[in-house]
């Protein structure tokens, strides 16, 4: 399995909705990380998460909220989204300690906010 | 110091003919040089890297030329077909001492490739 799987492929949300985006990944990768992209525009780095642990926040709003239940799980919480929160989410992970791999990305979950 | 910048911003290429990407960055501490690929509605995918120790990388069609001595870094596809049209993102990383890394990236290319 070569895969980053992300979960739902859309979401629209009202502003005062609580959701969870799901990512999974089975190729051992100890490294996960979530970005958001808006349109015509690179990646934006949100949350590493490195064995399980959170090793970078990008001065993320409070309103996202990372969870790492495992090592083949992140999940991110949402709460009182607002509208210029709506984005490409994107997961990805990576070897451990060996940049030959690179990042595997999933194919994110469009989320609007309403 | 974190910057990498890309060009050109859109570049649009007969079928058969060479694209040129061109990425430069500052921060002579990155050891890592990926490129990226994106369709629309897709996440981005890993096309090909390079580390600062290698002048040039191929793979099929597709090739990336470092000068390290300019900070500077390119990707070349021959042969351009229509089905690499998408948007390409260069990107760079310190990924010495640790299991995890942050990629940062250029603001990306638009490819069109015409039939």
């Amino acid at each position: 399995d070569t895969e980053v799987t992300q979960t739902p492929k859309h979401l629209v949300m009202g502003m005062t909705n609580k959701k969870s985006l799901k990512c999974e990944q089975h190729m051992g990768h100890r490294a996960m990380y979530w970005y958001k992209q808006k349109a015509k525009k690179p990646p934006e780095l949100m949350f590493v998460y490195s064995y399980e642990k959170l090793s970078i926040n990008e001065s993320v709003p409070s309103r996202f909220s990372p969870e790492c239940p495992n090592s083949s799980l992140l999940n991110l919480h949402l709460h009182a989204l607002q509208p210029e929160d709506s984005a490409l989410y994107l997961c990805a992970s990576s070897q451990a300690a060996s940049y030959n791999y690179g990042y595997t990305f999933g194919s994110g979950t469009r989320l609007t906010v309403v | 110091q974190q910057q990498v910048k890309q060009s050109p911003q859109s570049l649009i290429v007969q079928k058969g003919g060479i694209s040129i990407i061109n990425c430069a960055y500052e921060n002579t501490a990155f050891d890592y040089f990926p490129w990226y690929q994106q369709f629309p509605g897709k996440g981005p995918a890993l096309l090909i890297a390079i580390r600062p120790d290698v002048s040039e990388k191929k793979e099929g069609r597709f090739t990336i030329s470092f000068n390290k001595s300019a900070k500077q870094f390119s990707l070349h596809i021959m042969d351009s077909q229509p089905g690499d049209s998408a948007t390409y993102f260069c990107a760079a990383s310190i990924s010495r001492g640790g299991s995890n890394y942050k990629l940062t990236f250029g603001k990306g290319t638009l490819l069109t490739v015409n039939p």
